[in-house]
């Protein structure tokens, strides 16, 4: 089955540390995303890549950072600078383009406590 | 202004119901625009992409104004398993040449028996 898979569903940090969440794909797809969600709030990017080995900031990059070394592959890293980073993360792939859905990861959820 | 605008809600509706939602977007050169669906605390999924001449998918029928620059859902004969969170996207052209989604908040709908 094609789909996106995201690693661990609930992640727990304790603040000051580093954590690495997982996004693989095997639909094929160019484009990678990744989305942040706070409770009542919508969906806001953090990066996004449209091409192995290249990525941009989205809106809310700071406190982030990300690879895309494989096409099916882009994992995210979220640093001890980022101040409030409790959030549900959700990963999203598209073909790339104007006129094409994104699919979506179930999601981590992140609490630094 | 928000660039994709959705009235909250809750939308509470009887079964059987007919209920709309619009959604409205600020720029005037956005390209391709769909709903989503999400359930509580799961990853939003594709209910349909929207087409300028208006489409339809079962009970779900989705507009695009241009003029107005809104996007509209129906649902018709509303189900206990619709109540969920729909949630507007629209895909623009950014100055760097990528695309980029664009999600409104979200509206709540709450289908009770």
């Amino acid at each position: 089955d094609g789909g996106i898979t995201q690693s661990p569903k609930y992640l727990f940090r304790k603040e000051g540390q580093n954590v690495t969440l997982s996004c693989e794909q095997n639909l094929n797809h160019d484009a990678m995303y990744w989305y942040r969600q706070d409770p009542g709030q919508g969906l806001r990017l953090i990066y996004y890549s449209q091409i192995v080995n290249d990525f941009q900031k989205g809106d809310i990059a700071e406190g982030y950072s990300v690879s895309r070394e494989k096409k099916e592959s882009f994992p995210l890293t979220v640093t001890s600078a980022q101040k409030n980073p409790t959030a549900f993360y959700l990963c999203a792939s598209s073909t790339g383009g104007s006129g094409y859905e994104q699919y979506f990861g179930p999601g981590t959820r992140l609490t630094v406590t | 202004r928000k660039e994709v605008e959705q009235d909250p809600g809750p939308f509470n509706v009887p079964e059987g119901a007919t209920v709309a939602f619009n959604c409205t977007y600020s720029n005037s050169a956005s390209q391709s625009f769909f709903w989503y669906r999400q359930d509580c605390r799961k990853e939003p999924k594709l209910l349909m992409s929207v087409y300028s001449s208006g489409n339809e998918d079962g009970r779900f029928t989705a507009q695009l104004n241009r003029a107005s620059q809104y996007i509209s859902l129906l649902i018709r004969d509303s189900k206990l398993s619709d109540s969920a969170t729909y949630l507007c996207v629209v895909n623009s052209l950014t100055t760097s040449g990528t695309y980029k989604y664009i999600f409104g908040t979200g509206t709540r709908l709450k289908v009770l028996a």
